[in-house]
């Protein structure tokens, strides 16, 4: 199985600030079919996984602009330009390019 | 709306079994293939099962091969699992999730324990 590492797996990060989580991929996430499949979830407290990025770099419908993705092959970056305090909570990367599909640990992100 | 809605969870003993459902609303059910995704309390998302849009071809994480069994019922737009032998580690919230992975339910609590 393609393992992901999420690193920090703990973000202090000041109202306002940016902040950056990378995601490291075991394996070349590149497709057959020329698409990179690493998305990227937020998970608030006590809620649902909702995914924010998806092929990489690509905003889900209704995320805010601040939130960008990047990277390819194995290495790739959820920034987030201000932090909110509507941010607080665990990240996920997942890569979809292999079966089967797999996780990050999760990155806690927390208002210092 | 586009929506999944989980049903089923609970308490149950150790050697049990639980049926879970996912109702879904606002798509078109029976193309995309669907997935069950568990999170045990206080850890991350793990894979346990998935369907193709009829139903003929399934995968199961091994953790749970042998034990659970996905289905689904494109004529009530409805997809479950059916698990048994149920194990104190089977303990977690049970998400469904459209192919993709944009579209997931509140997920519905499992607690395996005497």
């Amino acid at each position: 199985d393609v393992v992901m590492t999420q690193s920090p797996l703990s973000l202090p990060v000041t109202l306002g600030q940016p902040a950056s989580i990378s995601c490291r991929s075991s394996q070349s996430l590149v497709s057959s079919d020329g698409n990179t499949y690493l998305n990227w979830f937020q998970q608030r407290p006590g809620q649902s996984p909702r995914r924010l990025i998806y092929k990489v770099s690509n905003r889900d419908s209704g995320v805010p602009d601040r939130f960008s993705g990047s990277g390819s092959g194995t290495d790739f970056t959820l920034k987030i330009s201000r932090v909110e305090a509507e941010d607080v909570g665990v990240y996920y990367c997942m890569q979809g390019t292999y079966w089967p599909k797999t996780f990050g640990q999760g990155t806690k992100v927390e208002i210092k | 709306e586009v929506q999944l809605v989980e049903s089923g969870g609970g308490l149950v003993q150790p050697g049990g079994s639980l049926r879970l459902s996912c109702a879904a609303f606002g798509f078109t059910f029976s193309r995309p293939w669907m997935y069950w995704v568990r999170q045990a309390p206080g850890e991350g998302l793990v894979w346990v099962s998935r369907i193709n849009s009829d139903g003929s071809s399934t995968n199961y994480a091994d953790s749970v091969k042998g034990r659970f069994t996905i289905s689904r019922d494109n004529t009530k737009n409805t997809l479950y699992l059916q698990m048994n032998s149920l194990r104190a580690e089977d303990t977690a919230v049970y998400y469904c999730a459209r192919d993709g992975f944009d579209i997931w339910g509140q997920g519905t609590m499992v607690t395996v324990s005497s």
